[in-house]
């Protein structure tokens, strides 16, 4: 089955600073990929996702690469600011048969922006 | 809207004790899901359904049972609780398949003692 893997488990970055958190996928067939920002004790909110037809993906500050190939992707946040300080997720579908795909999640990044 | 709900917030349970969590959405999705999230290992597909009256197994689906008899409703039931199953448990929605954005509840912390 699917394997997502992500590193590193946690982050500390000086605000301004830039912030990169890698995912790695085992089933080629995989081709969604979102992520998802956590806020201490609150619900898991999307942020981000890309399809395996692009290799990038842009929105304001937040960016994310894909690597088919290579079967990686990751999530870049330029400038941090303090409110970006949440656990992050990256995820990939598991591909079924009809109706039977699952979004298998990676195990999360602990992002601390400092002031 | 309210989105995603899930009744209760908390709740304490003995061993062996059972109990249901409801999750409601009034956004019309056909998809819902259950997840339970554990310190350092993410968010874990317990059951999921693609539509009223259907239920299909996530990846840890042992010990629950889950139920779909309305659109708008996804109950998960625990019928014989175990510490193990001590978690946080999120409910999500989303309009169609999996890879479409997926909106979560606020969750409910289960503590079995």
């Amino acid at each position: 089955g699917e394997n997502v893997e992500q590193h590193p488990s946690t982050l500390s970055v000086q605000e301004g600073d830039s912030a990169v958190i890698k995912c790695t996928y085992s089933d080629s067939a995989s081709n969604y990929f979102p992520w998802y920002k956590q806020e201490l004790g609150k619900r898991p909110q999307l942020i981000i996702d890309i399809r395996s037809n692009v290799g990038e993906k842009k929105d304001q500050r937040i960016a994310v690469t894909l690597n088919k190939t290579a079967k990686h992707f990751s999530l870049h946040i330029t400038e941090t600011q303090p409110e970006d300080s949440a656990v992050y997720f990256c995820a990939a579908i598991l591909p079924g048969s009809y109706n039977t795909d699952k979004l298998i999640f990676g195990t999360g990044t602990r992002l601390q922006v400092f002031p | 809207n309210a989105g995603v709900t899930q009744t209760p917030k908390f709740r304490v349970l003995k061993t062996g004790q059972s109990m249901t969590l409801l999750c409601a959405q009034d956004m019309n999705h056909e998809y819902m899901y259950w997840y339970r999230q554990d310190p350092g290992m993410g968010l874990r597909l317990i059951h999921y359904s693609v539509g009223e009256g259907t239920t299909a197994k996530g990846e840890v689906p042992d010990g629950y049972n889950v139920s779909r008899l309305k659109k708008q409703n996804f109950l998960l039931g625990l019928e014989s609780a175990a510490p193990s199953q001590t978690s946080v448990y999120f409910c999500a929605s989303s309009y169609m398949g999996q890879d479409y954005e997926q909106y979560f509840g606020p969750g409910t912390r289960l503590t079995v003692t």
